[in-house]
């Protein structure tokens, strides 16, 4: 099965301040981790993918196989990067589908 | 850039009535997904379409619901008899080939249910 858990629904933090979006997932082969960003009434969009290893927006995340994490991490916050932040989790089960699960997600407020 | 695009935006309809819920996909995509989001819980899978057929769907993905592409354009979500618990944001995804797995999304539909 696949599961994926955002511990805090809500994070909060001062402009400049460093941020770390949380993410752990579970699942038995090897899976394709995503950040998706959803700002303030648009519509979901993708961040960033561990395949990729790059860095959106001053955004990075880094696939910790032992941890089974994904946490999402940016040095320093900006009002623009308020919004509710859904780590995914995509599997082949079995066939081409690559379904996404996804987290609760977090809603990052980033104040000035 | 291309999007996927759904309509409509809200659609407010009566418990026990059919509702079909519509997206246009990116056009050279081949995966289809609807997902939907009961407000204050998770996006939930609901069902993947390739080939002209439902490759997997989920438990809530129950005999009320099915899902068509009619014209090789637009893929619908259709909702037999709606219930109270069917409330919620749907969000139709469509991706490209097997080896790129982004998928992307529509702005949704907020279905509610009276």
């Amino acid at each position: 099965a696949q599961r994926v858990t955002q511990p805090e629904k809500l994070l909060s933090v001062f402009k400049g301040a460093p941020v770390e979006l949380k993410c752990n997932y579970s699942y038995s082969g090897s899976p394709e981790l995503f950040w998706y960003v959803q700002y303030s009434r648009q519509r979901l969009q993708l961040l960033l993918r561990h395949i990729s290893r790059e860095s959106i927006k001053g955004f990075t995340a880094d696939l910790n196989k032992g941890e089974t994490s994904f946490h999402l991490k940016k040095p320093f916050a900006q009002e623009e990067d308020s919004a509710m932040y859904y780590c995914a989790l995509s599997g082949n089960s079995g066939g081409s589908n690559y379904k996404l699960t996804f987290g609760k997600g977090t809603l990052l407020t980033v104040n000035p | 850039e291309p999007e996927v695009t759904q309509t409509p935006s809200h659609q407010v309809t009566q418990m026990g009535q059919e509702v079909i819920l519509r997206c246009v996909p990116i056009s050279n995509h081949l995966y289809f997904y609807w997902y939907r989001q009961i407000l204050g819980q998770k996006v939930e899978f609901l069902v993947s379409f390739y080939n002209n057929e439902i490759s997997e769907k989920s438990e809530i993905f129950d005999d009320q619901f099915s899902v068509e592409r009619p014209d090789g354009s637009n893929f619908t979500l259709k909702i037999r008899s709606t219930k109270l618990e069917d409330s919620a944001m749907y969000f139709c995804a469509s991706r490209g080939t097997r080896k790129n797995t982004e998928a992307f999304f529509g702005q949704g539909t907020r279905l509610t249910v009276v």
